[in-house]
């Protein structure tokens, strides 16, 4: 079975610019999987930041983008704000359904 | 405004059975895929389970599979998630989302504990 990998944790300084990835375990990510961000805090439902690999959502700002990086997806943050401090997952639409990838907790300090 | 309000959760014994709710409110209900997404204590998210605008194409998790059914009706606006066979594994904060192209809205969860 094919698992959606993320980065377990990162870090960014405020100010900075960070890039989450969103990987296969097997095979390349591409635009025909979908992809999506979700931006979760602590004892909230998530919300999405990017869907169809690169359209924000209604209401994200425009330091979060997302794109594909070589055979990842990934969501790039520019100039980082200590609000940021949350963890992101990625979603694949994938031929078995749609699949969360693990989740990276981001920390901004 | 769109409001997804989930409800039915509890603790619930191994091997037993709950049902939850998800109630839409501010859109048309029957417009929409609707899904059940679980996370386990600290940890991620899983998509359990989606329906079709009528009822049809249902996906299922393996994880669930056999145990777990999706169902709504569009003249109460609801979702719902029949859980038999529950297991200590199942416990966690289910939570109701609306798919347009992504999981645009979601519920505020309701918690599912399975302990003996």
């Amino acid at each position: 079975q094919t698992v959606v990998t993320q980065e377990p944790s990162l870090s960014v300084s405020p100010g900075g610019t960070v890039t989450l990835t969103c990987g296969l375990s097997s095979g390349s990510v591409s635009t025909s999987y979908y992809p999506a961000w979700y931006q979760q805090t602590p004892g909230r439902s998530p919300r999405t930041l990017i869907y169809n690999t690169n359209t924000r959502s209604s209401g994200v700002p425009g330091r979060f983008s997302g794109s594909i990086l070589g055979n990842k997806a990934a969501l790039t943050i520019t100039g980082a704000r200590a609000d940021d401090e949350s963890d992101y997952y990625c979603v694949l639409h994938m031929g078995s359904g749609i699949t969360f990838g693990g989740g990276t907790k981001l920390t901004v300090l | 405004q769109v409001q997804l309000v989930d409800s039915g959760g509890g603790l619930v014994k191994p091997g037993g059975s709950l049902r939850l709710s998800c109630e839409a409110y501010g859109f048309t209900f029957s417009n929409y895929y609707m899904t059940w997404i679980r996370q386990a204590p600290g940890k991620g998210l899983e998509c359990l389970a989606y329906i079709g605008t009528t009822g049809s194409a249902m996906y299922f998790a393996d994880s669930v599979k056999g145990r777990f059914t999706i169902s709504r009706d569009n003249t109460k606006n609801s979702l719902y998630l029949q859980m038999d066979s529950l297991r200590a594994e199942d416990t966690a904060v289910y939570y109701c989302a609306r798919y347009g192209e992504h999981f645009d809205y979601w519920g505020q969860g309701t918690l599912v504990t399975v302990s003996s």
